[in-house]
């Protein structure tokens, strides 16, 4: 299985700060790496995928990038309703990871 | 709208069976390979397996294989997760997940149920 290391588990920013999320992986996953966004007592929402398109009806703040092994998820202007947790994914060979996840907290 | 409906959940000694049930409506649910993931209470997501279109692609989380089993039955617009030999560490909430496409290989799961909770305890 391709272990996904994300970071950092959590995080604590001001409303308006840029926020930036990484994920690695073990081995050469392409652009097969997806980012959702879970609040409390919620399923998880796809927010980005294919590594760094954005999926239909969310906000435009929220981006990403990267391929190969090294991905980055960014926040450009962090809003109150972003908290939240985030993970990224990766689908290899049948085999699907979540990153650990990242905790999202206002300053 | 698409809609995801898990059930059969509960509280199960470990050891014994149980099997998870979603209903889907809303999409043509055979054109799609479907999930289960889980997420243990205040933990993160971890996959448990994937089925694709036809079932004739199917992947398992290593702490599941041998154990679980998934299917569907497209007829009926549903998938199942067959867990046997539950352990402490399967208590979870189950949630079923849509693929955006018809096999295991790439993702996304666009779409997610609400889940259902398993508890493991004697």
């Amino acid at each position: 299985d391709i272990q996904m290391t994300q970071s950092p588990s959590s995080l604590s920013a001001s409303v308006g700060d840029r926020v930036t999320i990484t994920c690695q992986a073990r081995q050469d996953i392409n652009n097969n790496l997806n980012w959702y966004q879970q609040k409390p007592g919620k399923a998880p929402k796809l927010l980005i995928y294919d590594a760094s398109n954005l999926e239909t009806g969310v906000p435009s703040r929220f981006s990403g990038s990267g391929s190969g092994t090294d991905f980055t998820f960014t926040i450009s202007s962090l809003q109150p309703e972003d908290i939240a947790t985030y993970y990224c994914q990766q689908f290899d060979n049948f085999v699907v990871t979540f990153g650990q996840g990242t905790r999202l907290e206002i300053k | 709208e698409v809609q995801l409906v898990e059930s059969g959940g509960g509280l199960v000694q470990p050891g014994r069976s149980l099997r998870l049930s979603c209903a889907a409506s809303g999409f043509t649910f055979a054109d799609y390979a479907m999930h289960w993931v889980r997420q243990a209470p205040g933990k993160g997501l971890e996959w448990v397996s994937g089925i694709s279109w036809n079932g004739g692609s199917i992947g398992y989380a290593v702490s599941v294989k041998g154990r679980f089993t998934i299917s569907r039955n497209n007829a009926k617009n549903s998938l199942y997760l067959q867990m046997n030999n539950l352990r402490a560490e399967d208590a979870a909430f189950y949630y079923c997940a849509k693929d955006r496409y018809f096999d295991l290989n790439r993702g996304p799961n666009d779409h997610w149920g609400r889940g259902t909770l398993v508890t493991v305890s004697s």
